[in-house]
């Protein structure tokens, strides 16, 4: 069965750069959802699109933004990146529109970003 | 807002033993979904077990078993007859109904010895 694609898996940046992570969900998924997981800690809801428009929005920093495009594929994107900001990044999705009240959340595999 | 507390950083237990993993929650919500993830060395995250709040029987996959108090609101997994591949960190994680953002505990270490 297919899964979540995460794109790339590693990411090498130098402080200030910036830093484009993709998302392609399970075929037929309306809804992503990007975490982030610092080394040693739990993963942190970011934010979330359903079929398109942002649902929800967590702990994201203003130098963060992500978008859903048409295809239902999702984009983080990074600026003026830190040394905090390395964290494996995880993508989720789920089909919301069918999933009823339960929509499990299926996440790929995700990507390390290390900042110099 | 909801949080979730995993009280136990690091576990240990012999190969075919049990154990169990606690964690408690605080939520106003009357329903919601639970949730066990593991997550290997390989980082990937695996979902193990879902519990429904508005269902009093406990849910049990194969050797994976909880013990849901509502009440208490306390959410423990059971790892009966434990394989190698049991290692891994464990999250507890909650989940309101309309189904959006898991907010995860900060997990538990398990280690398996043979």
């Amino acid at each position: 069965a297919a899964g979540v694609i995460q794109s790339p898996r590693h990411l090498i940046k130098e402080k200030r750069e910036t830093a484009t992570l993709k998302c392609y969900p399970i075929p037929r998924h309306d809804t992503v959802y990007w975490y982030q997981q610092g080394p040693g800690q739990d993963p942190q809801f970011l934010i979330s699109f359903y079929e398109k428009m942002q649902s929800d929005k967590g702990s994201i920093p203003d130098r963060f933004s992500a978008q859903q495009f048409s295809d239902y594929h999702s984009e983080l994107n990074m600026s003026s990146l830190e040394l905090g900001d390395s964290a494996l990044y995880f993508c989720a999705s789920s089909d919301r529109t069918s999933g009823g009240a339960y929509n499990e959340q299926f996440f790929g595999p995700g990507t390390r970003l290390t900042v110099l | 807002a909801q949080t979730v507390t995993q009280s136990q950083p690091e576990m240990s237990v012999q190969e075919a033993e049990t154990v169990t993993l606690s964690c408690t929650y605080d939520t106003s919500e009357n329903n919601y979904y639970l949730f066990w993830y593991k997550q290997p060395p390989s980082r990937q995250m695996i979902l193990v077990i879902r519990q429904e709040a508005y269902k009093q029987q406990n849910a049990t996959e194969n050797r994976f078993s909880v013990n849901f108090q509502k009440a208490a609101k306390s959410f423990s997994l059971k790892i009966s007859d434990s394989q190698l591949g049991d290692t891994a960190m464990y999250f507890c994680a909650f989940m309101s109904l309309d189904g959006n953002k898991l907010v995860f505990g900060a997990g538990t270490i398990l280690r398996v010895k043979s």
